[in-house]
């Protein structure tokens, strides 16, 4: 099964304290990213990876590292999470295209994250 | 400002009223691609639709429908008769290539409540 998993769905942690979400795709896709949902805001990306070792900023970056040293997998590392980092967190994988995403994405389960 | 704009933070029908949800969007682009999400209560990313910026024609899918307009950057989802599992909050979503980004850029979303 076509699929896109994140691991934990929850997670409760303190601040300063280093996590990694893991993120997981089994349809050979170049392309994956980061979003994280707040209320009001939409989804916002916070990394993409056009393939492997090719990582670069979204929109909302500041706080958060990647890296992709594999094809199917995107773990997203908060070095220090703070409180303003609670949210929840969405990866992505889809086709690169030639020039644009011109094909769906397909969505892991999301993460929960709360930082206190 | 915003690339994706989803005015209707909130609308809320009784079930079979018909349904129309704005997104309109901004790109100097001549290339994009334009999407329709559902997120369920449960929280999961659904893909509904991929429009590219060539095809005009609207879309029909059993009681969705979609109308594209370039001439006003929309791209607006009808649900007609509406059913109480369309509850859900509906994101639009923007690809385009800008400078060396290829971002998929998503609106605030639209929270449905479709009463019984």
């Amino acid at each position: 099964e076509a699929q896109v998993t994140q691991n934990p769905r929850y997670l409760i942690t303190v601040t300063g304290k280093k996590l990694t979400v893991t993120c997981s795709q089994n349809m050979n896709h170049e392309y994956m990213s980061w979003y994280r949902q707040d209320p009001g805001l939409g989804l916002r990306q916070i990394y993409y990876s056009m393939n492997v070792e090719v990582t670069d900023k979204g929109d909302v970056p500041e706080g958060y590292k990647v890296s992709r040293k594999e094809k199917r997998n995107f773990p997203l590392i908060l070095e220090s999470p703070s409180p303003n980092q609670t949210s929840l967190y969405f990866c992505a994988s889809s086709y690169k295209g030639s020039r644009i995403l011109n094909t769906e994405a397909f969505f892991g389960q999301g993460t929960r994250l709360t930082v206190v | 400002a915003q690339k994706v704009t989803q005015a209707q933070t909130e609308i809320s029908v009784v079930e079979k009223e018909d349904v129309t949800l704005d997104c309109v969007y901004e790109t100097r682009d001549t290339t994009y691609y334009l999407f329709w999400y559902k997120q369920p209560p449960s929280g999961e990313l659904v893909f509904l639709i991929r429009r590219n910026s060539f095809d005009e024609q609207n879309e029909i899918s059993g009681r969705y429908s979609w109308n594209f307009q370039k001439s006003t950057s929309s791209f607006n989802f009808t649900i007609t008769a509406s059913q109480v599992v369309d509850s859900a909050v509906y994101f639009c979503a923007l690809s385009e290539v800008s400078g060396s980004a290829r971002q998929l850029t998503f609106g605030s979303g639209t929270q449905l409540t479709v009463l019984p």
